[in-house]
């Protein structure tokens, strides 16, 4: 089975500053996806960015980048610039890229990001 | 956008009630998941379901059930619901194999 890490409970920034939340994954699988979700007081889990295991290139959404070490096993995120809006409970999770209808999310318990003005 | 939208936000109950909490998409997705979210623990999959009338066990499937009756619609159903069942539990929802999923806003459940 799938399992998900995330070493660090809680983290903290100041703003304008860069972070990197780690998180890393056990799989015997050679194709699957990786995910951060972010989820703030409001309680909505929200996704980050995604990668796609067969894709070298790491991907990057805005202020959110992520570095994928296959090799590894791991998957870490980086906050560029962080903003008050960025504190939240983040959470990394995987899923198997399989066909049938195993579409379920394996997910780590979590890093809550404090921003400091 | 995507609204996955969970009839409750807060719900009280007490031991051995029947408990249903529910959930609807309005993307047509074919997938929907529950979870529960415990501090300390993240997220767990409770079932989920792949079509109508579909349904397969998650990780912790005990003591719950569920019904898709229709595809924009999954119930979960707490038949007797116990002190331990206390938790935050997220919807989600997806399209096909390769399309992230989309969470409602959660309902927190407490069982007195």
């Amino acid at each position: 089975a799938q399992t998900v890490t995330q070493s660090q409970p809680e983290m903290s920034v100041q703003e304008a500053e860069t972070v990197t939340l780690s998180c890393t994954y056990d799989t015997s699988e050679s194709d699957y996806y990786l995910f951060w979700y972010k989820q703030p007081p409001s309680r909505q889990m929200i996704l980050v960015i995604r990668q796609e295991a067969y894709k070298q290139q790491n991907a990057t959404e805005n202020r959110f980048s992520v570095n994928f070490q296959k090799a590894a096993k791991s998957f870490s995120l980086k906050i560029s610039d962080s903003q008050l809006g960025d504190a939240a409970m983040y959470f990394c999770a995987y899923r198997t890229a399989d066909g049938g209808s195993n579409y379920k999310l394996t997910f780590g318990k979590g890093t809550l990001l404090t921003v400091n003005p | 956008d995507v609204k996955v939208t969970q009839s409750s936000r807060y719900l009280v109950k007490r031991t051995g009630e029947k408990v249903f909490l529910e959930c609807v998409q309005d993307m047509d997705h074919e997938n929907m998941f529950w979870y529960r979210q415990d501090p300390g623990l993240g997220l767990r999959l409770i079932y989920f379901s792949y079509d109508v009338k579909m349904k397969e066990k998650g990780d912790i499937p005990e003591g719950y059930s569920v019904s898709r009756e229709k595809k924009e619609r999954f119930s979960l159903i707490l038949e007797s619901a116990s002190t331990n069942q206390t938790s935050m539990y997220l919807c989600a929802s997806s399209q096909g194999q390769h399309r992230p999923q989309h969470f409602g806003d959660g309902t927190r459940l407490s069982i007195l």
